[in-house]
């Protein structure tokens, strides 16, 4: 299940299982998304990204979901596995010339 | 070579100590970022260098002083830091006129004693 501590919601799901990671965005602006991976003691690591021009897009065992109307973007992971355990991290950018905009991040963690 | 190499991995220091975090990419990128991360909070934006110049300083005390001496290289210079400045410190790349992900390095863990 989902719940929000003080600073980071968590997502707990049986290894197998699909998640689904949300993000909520405010910057209409925004151009270009970006979901980051992080482990504990590393930087972010990136997943998959989507243009504004696409609503959906698949990677490997990955998928993003950018819903424009509602400024809401999504990661699905299929079939989560223990080493997909990590924080999780939406962002965005206006152009090039703009830098990355994180959101606030979501900590999911599998169990075996 | 799609590395950002960043040094040290962890510092301590105390707070009337100068010191210098390096951050390193050979992928000819022209912006260059450093970003601020505490912990379970997101990457926070400090500054942005775009070719080589400061483009972007979020309103960042003095006791930070970035450098970008040329393409590959960003410094961050401490000095006279506090306990509160303790955190992540990320370095990360992009190229300048293309929106694309950022490339981070693997962060300076800081601690001020």
């Amino acid at each position: 299940g989902e719940s929000v501590g003080l600073h980071l919601p968590t997502l707990s799901v049986q290894e197998g299982d699909n998640s689904i990671i949300n993000c909520a965005y405010s910057n209409s602006a925004s151009d270009y998304f970006i979901w980051y991976k992080q482990e504990s003691g590393k930087g972010p690591q990136f997943i998959i990204d989507i243009r504004s021009n696409m609503d959906k897009r698949q990677g490997q065992r990955v998928t993003v979901l950018l819903n424009k109307t509602v400024k809401h973007l999504s990661l699905q992971i299929a079939a989560t596995q223990p080493g997909d355990s990590a924080v999780y991290f939406c962002a965005e950018r206006e152009s090039g010339n703009t830098p990355l905009v994180f959101g606030k991040g979501t900590r999911l963690s599998v169990i075996a | 070579d799609t590395e950002v190499t960043q040094t040290p991995k962890h510092l301590v220091m105390g707070m009337t100590n100068k010191k210098s975090l390096k951050c390193e990419q050979h992928m000819g990128h022209r912006a260059m970022y450093w970003y601020k991360q505490k912990a379970k909070k997101p990457p926070e934006l400090m500054f942005v260098y775009s070719y080589e110049k400061l483009s972007i300083n979020e309103s960042v005390p003095s006791r930070f002083s970035p450098e970008c001496p040329n393409s590959s290289l960003l410094n961050l210079h401490l000095h006279a830091l506090q306990p509160e400045d303790s955190a992540l410190y990320l370095c990360a790349s992009s190229p300048r006129d293309r929106a694309t992900e950022a490339f981070f390095g693997q962060g300076t863990r800081l601690t001020v004693v």
